[in-house]
């Protein structure tokens, strides 16, 4: 089973500002099979880039994402005031379990 | 318009069973998997296994597995999770959403709180 490890924990930032999410994975993460997700408080999450770094539809273009092997990052390069939330990342490499990654906040400074 | 409607909230005790529901639409239900995630309130997400509803071929993560049973019906575009003997920590909120291998998890429902509580 594939561990993803995210980091920081917390980051707390303006508006403004650029965001950089850290997703560590325990083993390679063949073809790039890594997504990152959106979630706000109460609601479900939301796709914000597959394939390491393609964004999903609808999703604004200072979301990027980049990486490959065993080391991902999610860029936000101005965070809007809907951007705070939590981000996490998922393998789903050759076989399951399809494992998530336990999160990154991002909050307002 | 691309849907999956999943079934209320449950209030169960211990020991009771339970199934719920995840019914797509706006799509072709056969053509992609269904996943479900758990996530406790406050903490991050968990997958806990997928189905193909083409055949209903199934993995299960092996935290998962043997506790829950997970099944779809293709004829009404359902997906199903379903525990015959819950516990307290079953207690949760359980979103199914659909997958496949070129873009990850695409869409999601809207999760259903399952609260076990003697």
């Amino acid at each position: 089973e594939i561990v993803l490890t995210q980091s920081p924990g917390t980051l707390s930032l303006s508006p403004g500002e650029r965001a950089t999410l850290s997703c560590r994975a325990s083993q390679r993460v063949s073809s790039s099979y890594l997504a990152w997700y959106q979630q706000k408080p109460g609601q479900a999450p939301r796709l914000l880039i597959y394939g390491a770094s393609s964004r999903a539809t609808g999703i604004p273009d200072r979301f990027s994402g980049s990486g490959s092997g065993t080391d991902f990052t999610l860029t936000i390069s101005r965070l809007e005031p809907e951007d705070f939330a939590v981000y996490y990342c998922q393998q789903y490499d050759s076989s399951p379990p399809f494992t998530f990654g336990p999160g990154t906040k991002v909050d307002i400074k | 318009e691309l849907q999956l409607v999943q079934s209320g909230a449950e209030v169960k005790k211990p020991g009771e069973s339970l199934r719920i529901s995840c019914k797509g639409s706006g799509y072709s239900f056969a053509s992609y998997w269904i996943t479900w995630v758990r996530q406790v309130p406050g903490k991050g997400l968990e997958w806990m296994g997928r189905i193909d509803p083409s055949d209903s071929y199934t993995n299960y993560s092996p935290s998962f597995e043997g506790h829950v049973t997970i099944s779809a019906d293709k004829a009404i575009s359902t997906a199903y999770l379903q525990w015959t003997g819950l516990k307290a920590s079953d207690t949760a909120i359980y979103y199914c959403a659909r997958w496949a291998r070129a873009t990850g998890i695409d869409f999601w429902g809207q999760g259903t709180l399952v609260t076990v509580s003697s």
